[in-house]
């Protein structure tokens, strides 16, 4: 099955400063790519995905890349605001249709 | 509201007693699927649903059932809870393989 592998597990950052997050996959099939923001006593909540017909997509100060190759995507925060604090999960659906989730990347933004 | 609920929100019960955790969506999504939280480890994925009478176990479905009888439910069934499922639980839906997913806000169970 699809195994998910997420880095760093926590991450310090200056607010302003860029944050990145890396994930590996194992399932070559794999097709869907999403990202989680879980916020404390929260229920996780997409904040964006990318298919594996794309190699990147952006939406304001966040971003998403993909390298199928090489089987890995990240998710970019440029400058980064507290209220950008929280756990991220990535994610991907492999082909058994199952969604494996990363173990979760503790972002702490601070001012 | 498009949402999914999850019932009860927090739960304390006693190890062997059987209990249901209800899960309903209202946006008339394909996919359900139900994930356990525990510090460290992520989101484990217990059991999912591509449609009505079609489940699969996920991950973790030891100690598990759920059912999907109807397009909006799909309960999750401790049939002899045990102290290791003490967990954060959460409910999910999505419309299809390459959509993410709709979490509900999460049940607390704890199992003494």
């Amino acid at each position: 099955g699809e195994n998910v592998e997420q880095h760093p597990s926590t991450l310090s950052v200056q607010e302003g400063d860029s944050a990145v997050i890396k994930c590996t996959y194992s399932d070559s099939a794999s097709n869907y790519f999403p990202w989680y923001k879980q916020e404390l006593g929260k229920r996780p909540q997409l904040i964006i995905d990318i298919r594996s017909n794309v190699g990147e997509k952006k939406d304001q100060r966040i971003a998403v890349t993909l390298n199928k190759t090489a089987k890995h995507f990240s998710l970019h925060i440029t400058e980064t605001q507290p209220e950008d604090s929280a756990v991220y999960f990535c994610a991907a659906r492999g082909s058994n249709y199952k969604l494996t989730f990363g173990k979760g990347t503790l972002l702490t933004v601070n001012p | 509201e498009a949402q999914v609920t999850q019932n009860p929100r927090y739960l304390i019960t006693v190890t062997g007693k059987k209990l249901t955790v209800t899960c309903s969506q209202n946006m008339n999504h394909e996919y359900m699927s139900w994930y356990r939280q525990d510090p460290g480890l992520g989101l484990r994925q217990i059991y999912y649903s591509m449609n009505v009478e079609v489940t699969d176990k996920g991950d973790v479905p030891e100690g598990y059932k759920v059912s999907r009888k109807e397009k909006r439910n799909f309960p999750l069934i401790l049939e002899s809870p045990s102290p290791n499922q003490t967990s954060l639980y959460f409910c999910a839906s999505s419309f299809g393989n390459s959509y993410g997913y709709t979490f509900g806000s999460g049940t607390r169970l704890t199992v003494v």
